[in-house]
């Protein structure tokens, strides 16, 4: 079975760019989640999509954002890009909340901004 | 607030030596726990998970955890160590009442001595 797939590998910008980034769930799996991973700011929730819906966004300011298309695949969009949104950026995905599922990871996007 | 806490940042282990990696959490209710491991470069590996019943929990790649609520923490251990465990690991707390987001704690980075 296929896990998460993330694409670009990775991805260089420049200051005031707009970063798109792209997810593939596992078969089966509704529910999307973004996080960030900078340097010494740790694992930061991003967002949560399920049935196409934005369901949860963690504290981002807005020129984060994304959405889920009907294949239940998402895309992470960062518009005016700033040096500190460099980071590695891990999409994970789950059976829908039905219940509590676990959360299943990509490799993640790392987006240098310069 | 919900909060996970690693209090070891680095940890040198030998290899065939035993291993516990501390992790305390805060949450008000019972949460749903986690394990995660990262090698470098990277996305996040599920090891083992706690959502109800035994605290005692087994998991991938010879690991346990234990589930203490009087201590609010969930160790996690190993009792051999392999030159192939070296990477950072991920405490990760989780709830149905929580948008979906997992809160990690700051990892703990494992180096082991051959």
């Amino acid at each position: 079975e296929a896990g998460v797939t993330q694409s670009p590998t990775h991805l260089i910008k420049t200051r005031g760019q707009q970063a798109t980034l792209r997810c593939s769930p596992i078969s089966g799996h509704t529910s999307v989640y973004w996080y960030q991973q900078a340097l010494g700011l740790g694992l930061q929730f991003l967002l949560w999509y399920d049935e196409g819906e934005e369901r949860n966004r963690g504290n981002f300011p807005p020129r984060f954002s994304g959405r889920q298309f009907p294949n239940y695949s998402s895309e992470l969009n960062v518009n005016a890009l700033e040096l500190e949104d460099s980071a590695l950026y891990l999409c994970a995905s789950s059976l829908t909340q039905g219940s509590y599922n676990e959360q299943f990871f990509g490799p993640g996007t790392r987006l240098t901004v310069l | 607030a919900q909060s996970v806490t690693q209090p070891d940042i680095h940890i040198t282990v030998s290899e065939g030596a035993s291993l516990e990696l501390r992790c305390n959490y805060s949450y008000g209710a019972t949460p749903y726990l986690f394990w995660y491991v990262q090698s470098p470069g990277q996305g996040l590996q599920l090891l083992l998970k706690y959502f109800s019943g035994d605290t005692l929990v087994q998991g991938i790649k010879g690991f346990e955890a234990e589930f203490k609520r009087s201590q609010s923490s969930f160790n996690l251990r190993k009792p051999s160590v392999h030159w192939s465990d070296a990477a950072e690991y991920f405490c990760a707390v989780g709830a149905y009442n929580q948008g979906g987001k997992l809160i990690f704690g700051q990892g703990t980075e494992l180096s082991v001595k051959p």
